[in-house]
């Protein structure tokens, strides 16, 4: 059965970076016809689309965080990453990584809360 | 950019209740419409892709229509295990962007 678990530093400091890994088990990255996918959601708040990575790596990212995210594949370890650059408080959110199927995000990780604090 | 936007934002209901959630977008999206049910400090789940395709061992009593710009997710008759925050997304041209959400409380 597959399972996405997110991981990383839960508290981040403002103007440092964000970096998050999902581990993908009971399926590869690497085969399926499968993308991957990076989700937030600030707390009490809704969910916001971050970026997008395909089996072959290319990527498409949030018009709102371009500049600021990159999203990686690791077929080694089974995984792949999120990394948000020169963080503020408006970052602080949970993180939620997907197995995208057909463009639809259809296996979600639990999420991690990540907190952006001095 | 595409907006999506739901009606209501909060909608109380009792067991047994037909409820109807309504998204909107701001252009023509056909059918790639997804819709998503979220319980407190739990992964939202996938209900419904292509607007009206429910997903495997989603219950019967969620259904989905529409295309363009106007959709809507319908609950047949309301279950204690619906009370939850309904999403929905769309998904085309490698860009995806949410509705703000519809919260179902207990009426």
């Amino acid at each position: 059965q597959l399972q996405l678990r997110e991981s990383g530093s839960g508290l981040v400091k403002p103007s440092q970076t964000l970096s998050l890994t999902c581990a993908v088990s009971g399926g590869s990255i690497s085969s399926g016809g499968y993308s991957w996918s990076w989700i937030r959601q600030p707390p009490g708040k809704g969910l916001e689309w971050i970026g997008y990575i395909s089996q072959g790596g290319d990527t498409y990212y949030n018009p709102s965080l371009k500049s600021r995210v990159t999203i990686s594949l690791d077929r080694s370890k089974n995984q792949f990453s999120l990394k948000v650059n020169s963080v503020t408080a408006a970052d602080t959110a949970v993180y939620y990584c997907a197995r995208v199927r057909y463009m639809v995000f259809d296996h979600w990780g639990q999420g991690t809360l990540v907190t952006v604090s001095s | 950019d595409i907006q999506m936007t739901q009606s209501p934002s909060t909608l109380a209901a009792s067991v047994g209740d037909r409820v109807t959630i309504t998204c909107r977008a701001s252009q023509s999206i056909s059918i790639w419409l997804a819709w998503f049910q979220q319980k407190p400090g739990k992964a939202p789940k996938l209900l419904i892709s292509k607007a009206s395709n429910l997903e495997p061992g989603v219950p019967s009593r969620f259904s989905g229509s529409g295309s363009g710009t106007e959709f809507t997710l319908t609950i047949s008759s309301l279950q204690p295990d619906d009370f939850a925050t309904y999403y929905c997304q769309k998904y085309n041209n490698y860009s995806w962007t949410f509705g703000q959400g519809t919260k179902v409380e207990i009426k």
